[in-house]
């Protein structure tokens, strides 16, 4: 049973566009992070989260935005898409713990190609 | 510069056979490692943690080891399986506070073959 559900899974889109990938978990963590993964290459953090109304950059935040409503909920929006932003987004949570004392919880992720 | 090293970068083994994956760091201060199983197509799942204190932590075929004065790690799988084909991927967090970063290795492609 999947407790953190990304949308869409695969997503291929043209160069300008905007788009936003959901992240929703059941969960009911606090704490919310995306990352980037690409093929043999570290995961690098992008934004992340600890709570509602709460949203802080990572380290590759500069070209996209999230939002923190609702705790369930926690979408990353680019404004406008590049063939440098195709890779794997992984979103993850965690509970109201020291940093690195529960383990991540991620979903599938979202394979995004921009043509 | 803190950092988070893994050896060897793929590695094929035959099912039934033994292996052990390294992960070297250089981050200071330490709280705790953790190795995640990433299988294709999906996210990387926590298969054990790490402590300062600890040295070995089994979980079902996975054995951790830690030595945190050499700053090394290593994850042996006995016995393997074709369901352990994945990547092996070394977390380390720099303090146990909401205040801390976890630094990620690249990971090790195992494949199992038949």
């Amino acid at each position: 049973e999947a407790d953190i559900y990304q949308t869409p899974r695969y997503l291929v889109i043209g160069t300008g566009k905007k788009i936003t990938l959901e992240c929703s978990q059941t969960m009911g963590h606090d704490k919310m992070y995306w990352y980037q993964q690409d093929p043999g290459m570290e995961l690098h953090l992008i934004h992340y989260s600890y709570g509602v109304n709460s949203t802080e950059k990572g380290d590759l935040s500069s070209e996209s935005t999230v939002s923190r409503i609702r705790t369930e909920h926690f979408p990353l929006t680019l404004e406008s898409a590049r063939p440098s932003h195709t890779s794997q987004y992984l979103c993850a949570t965690q509970p109201r713990t020291g940093v690195g004392n529960s383990p991540l919880h991620f979903g599938n992720g979202t394979r995004l190609t921009v043509t | 510069k803190n950092q988070v090293e893994q050896s060897p970068q793929s590695l094929i083994i035959l099912e039934g056979k033994n292996c052990t994956l390294q992960c070297n760091y250089t981050v200071s201060p330490f709280s705790n490692l953790r190795w995640y199983k990433q299988d294709t197509g999906r996210g990387p799942v926590s298969l054990t943690i790490m402590t300062f204190s600890e040295n070995t932590k089994s979980n079902g075929r996975y054995t951790a080891t830690l030595d945190a004065d050499t700053k090394q790690s290593s994850l042996h799988i006995t016995a393997s399986q074709l369901s352990d084909s994945a990547s092996y991927i070394c977390v380390v967090s720099d303090r146990g506070s909401t205040l801390g970063r976890l630094y990620f290795g690249r990971g090790t492609q195992l494949t199992v073959w038949p």
